[in-house]
């Protein structure tokens, strides 16, 4: 059974930094892209960052500036997701995905972040 | 950056309708196309991929069609569990972009 859990999610302040991080289990992390989706309190779903499986390709949306840097360690299948200069427009769920253009198409239940003095 | 228009953005069915949702692409993206639903409180649940495929273990009520510019989600008999909100998602090029979600009510 695929399972992947989120956790580093809470409380921070505005300008600062959280990481995130995603265990993977019941396939093969290694050989899979993983992406991060995040949904702000009441909207929709917003794509955030991809990297292969390698970790040769990373993306990002537009409107994370630089801000945001996704990473995975394959030999402890997990995926992670470090966000700095924290602003209110980043508070929201955060959701770890595999691979979604094909298998597996799996997503945790998320954790969520909240910016706020 | 392609955008995606999902429509409807709600709509209201009774048990045993047939539901249909469309999202339209800015520019072709073949069938790079994703359905997700999305119940309340819950994490998204992928339901079809390749515009066309069904995701194993979801049931065959459900349906995607199209390629290019237009794609359709298909609900063929509305059941109880099945409201819920629904979002598409081009991957064809980067960045991804999701639709704006339909959110089905009774």
């Amino acid at each position: 059974e695929v399972q992947l859990v989120e956790s580093g999610g809470g409380l921070v302040k505005p300008g600062g930094s959280l990481r995130l991080s995603c265990a993977a289990s019941g396939f093969t992390f290694s050989v899979y892209s993983m992406n991060w989706v995040r949904q702000a309190p009441g909207k929709g779903l917003e794509w955030v960052s991809s990297i292969s499986s390698s970790s040769n390709y990373i993306y990002y949306a537009d409107s994370l500036k630089g801000r945001f840097t996704i990473s995975r360690d394959n030999a402890k299948n997990s995926l992670f997701l470090q966000m700095n200069s924290l602003t209110a427009d980043d508070t929201a769920v955060y959701y770890c995905a595999t691979e979604l253009r094909s298998y597996p198409g799996y997503w945790g239940q998320g954790t969520l972040v909240t910016v706020s003095s | 950056d392609i955008q995606v228009t999902q429509s409807p953005s709600s709509l209201s069915a009774s048990v045993g309708d047939r539901v249909t949702i469309t999202c339209r692409a800015s520019q072709a993206i073949r069938d790079d196309l994703g359905w997700f639903q999305q119940r309340s409180g819950k994490a998204p649940k992928r339901l079809i991929y390749a515009a066309s495929s069904l995701q194993s273990g979801v049931p065959s009520r459900f349906s995607g069609s199209g390629s290019g510019t237009e794609f359709t989600l298909t609900i063929s008999s509305l059941q109880p569990e099945d409201f819920a909100t629904y979002y598409c998602l081009q991957h064809d090029n980067y960045p991804w972009t999701f639709g704006q979600g339909t959110k089905v009510e009774i």
